[in-house]
């Protein structure tokens, strides 16, 4: 069972168009992060969200935290090429020590 | 050089071989990271760092060795690995290991045991 679950896992669209993906848990957390990997490369973060019912706006992106801090979406508008790329939500727990868990990602292609 | 190197980008290596994975960080860090991404398994921790000492081995199977000479160097000794721990592997680094710092990422090694 993973903690994270992200949906779609997989999203073809036409540049142009606008979408939303998720990132749920039954787990409330204190905090979630969105990263971008793009092919050859490792994780870059987007943005972190920190406050339930925050929404932050990185260009044409924007992110929200559930009131209840238990899910996050990203939604672009207007995607473009240069979205394309598999997207990862992330949150703290602590195991032991402090960790970050990652969802399994949404693999985006967007198609000119 | 700038941010998070990992070198090699691809390995192929057998069973029965030995090899080692790099990474280097110039941004100052004190905390580093292996994590471990497989194409059916979300990013899982392997090993974190902070100031040189090991503070967290997620359960990694022995054939997987870390070491951590300083703050800026990290590696990843593989012996007698197994076909399935084909992944990519991913060298991160935070200032500290606390979960509010920034995590960077290099861009991995491509590792693929036959």
């Amino acid at each position: 069972t993973q903690l994270l679950e992200q949906s779609p896992q997989f999203l073809s669209i036409q540049e142009g168009e606008n979408l939303t993906v998720y990132c749920n848990s039954s787990s409330v957390f204190s905090s979630l992060q969105w990263y971008r990997q793009e092919p050859g490369e490792g994780p870059v973060l987007l943005v972190t969200v920190v406050t339930g019912g925050e929404v932050k706006k990185l260009k044409r992106l924007t992110f929200q935290f559930g009131d209840a801090r238990k899910d996050s979406s990203l939604h672009i508008t207007a995607a473009q090429p240069g979205d394309t790329g598999l997207y990862l939500c992330a949150g703290p727990i602590i195991q032991g020590a402090q960790k970050l868990v990652f969802g399994q990602g949404t693999r985006l292609t967007i198609n000119p | 050089e700038t941010g998070v190197t990992q070198t090699p980008r691809h390995l192929v290596m057998g069973m029965t071989n030995k090899k080692s994975l790099k990474c280097e960080q110039h941004l100052g860090h004190n905390a580093m990271y292996w994590y471990k991404q497989s194409a059916k398994k979300p990013l899982e921790l392997m090993f974190v760092y902070n100031f040189k000492e090991q503070t967290e081995n997620n359960s990694v199977p022995s054939r997987f060795s870390p070491e951590c000479p300083n703050s800026s160097h990290l590696f990843l000794h593989l012996h007698t690995l197994q076909p399935e721990d084909s992944a990519l592997y991913l060298c991160a680094s935070s200032q500290d290991s606390g979960y509010t710092d920034t995590q960077y990422f290099g861009p991995g090694t491509r590792l693929t045991v036959l």
